[in-house]
Order: structure tokens, then sequence, then C-alpha cells
């Protein structure tokens, strides 16, 4: 069974352009995240969804950043326009939903803002 | 004061000898404790959850939870080399599925 799955895996832009992200998560997977991890640090929450609505999105910088799941299944995460403190690791991350106990994550897309 | 802290490390140590990896954490809300490893340029993948205060133990790793001190381990015996990586603490509340994680800890296994 194949895992999450996240493209780009490199993205490398100037500042002010704007990049998406996208995640395919674990068939059958009803809850998706998307993880934002800085050099040397943990990752921290952007946003999760159920299904295609957005459940908490508390963190997510929403003058420049935003997500979507139209149809429930796969996800885009979009900054617009990027700064040079977006460069980090982005994370997508699924759970069943039945608890959710367990969240698998996806390779992460390494963005790198000039 | 952050929710979770975890000494970065970084953490060699010889083919064999025993880990030990360690966070504390602030609130006593926090119910489901759990470790990640992350190899360098892959996402994290759990190792070990646990609920409750207490030990549990898969194979060679030993997760210990001991509520009152709000601290948790993780245990790694018979290091070895496909051992190294990050090891990621993360703690949840009951009812709300975002998890803290701590800044990980990098650790080496030197054949």
């Amino acid at each position: 069974e194949a895992g999450v799955v996240q493209s780009p895996r490199y993205k490398i832009i100037e500042k002010k352009q704007p990049v998406a992200f996208w995640c395919n998560p674990i068939s059958g997977h009803n809850t998706l995240y998307w993880y934002l991890q800085n050099l040397g640090q943990g990752p921290e929450l952007l946003i999760r969804y159920e299904n295609e609505e957005a459940v908490d999105d508390s963190q997510l910088p929403k003058d420049r950043f935003s997500a979507e799941r139209l149809k429930g299944v796969d996800s885009t995460l979009k900054i617009q326009p990027a700064e040079l403190g977006d460069s980090a690791v982005y994370l997508c991350a699924s759970s069943s939903g039945a608890g959710g106990e367990e969240q698998f994550f996806g390779p992460g897309t390494r963005l790198t803002v000039l | 004061q952050k929710e979770v802290e975890q000494d970065p490390g970084p953490l060699s140590v010889p083919e064999g000898a025993i880990v030990s990896l360690n966070c504390t954490y602030s609130n006593s809300a926090f119910q489901y404790f759990m470790w990640y490893r992350q190899y360098s340029r892959k996402g994290p993948e759990l190792l070990m959850y646990t609920y409750s205060s207490g030990n549990k133990e898969d194979g060679r790793f030993t997760a210990q939870v001991d509520k009152s001190s709000k601290y948790i381990s993780l245990f790694i015996r018979d290091s070895q080399p496909s051992d190294s990586a990050t090891y990621l603490c993360a703690i949840r509340r009951g009812s709300n599925y975002k998890l803290t994680f701590g800044k990980g800890t990098l650790l080496t296994v030197n054949p």
C-alpha cells in the first residue's frame, strides 16, 4: 500500500513568488494534516482537515498561506507571496480518523526561498 | 515555558550501547505520548505510542512515562548503526488530534 505522497520533493524560489505543495494521503484516511518543520525543530501543525473541512487552522498564517482539500482526498498548500523565513520542510500527514492516534507522514517538500 | 522540552543533542554512542532519550512536558492535560523516528530527508515515523504511566516494550525499544514528574523516556537496547536518526517525542491531549513535538534528538550509533 502506498504511503503519503507529496510533491515536489524540493522547491527553490525567489522571495515574493508563489509556491504550491501537493499531498495525496493514504487511501481511506479522512484526516489530513499539514505541518511545518524548521531546521532543528519538531514539526508544527499548520492545518488539519476532516474530509474536506478545515477543523483546525489556528496556526495557519492566513495573510499568505492558504490550503484546500476540495474532494476530501488530496490537498494543496499554497504560499503567496513567499518570504525568506518560509524556507523549511512542509510535511503532510494523514490518519484514519477513527481515534487517529497514528499519523502517517509523507517525505515532505523542502522549500528554499532565495 | 515550552509545552515540551527535549535535549537536541547530538548524541553519539558505540554500537551495542543502551541509549536513553528524554522529554519533559509542562501541562498535565496531556494524555498521549509518542516517539517518532526521523531519518534524514524523510518524514517522521511512529515508533512507540503509550497512554498511561509505566513502561511499554517493543523489541529493543522501551517507552517510559512518568505522569507525576511529567517526564517521558525512550530506551534503545543493543543500539545499531541503523538506529542513527533524529528521535522526536510528541504529546497530545485527549480530545484533540494536535501533536506537540519536541525539537528532536539527533542520535548517531557508531559501528
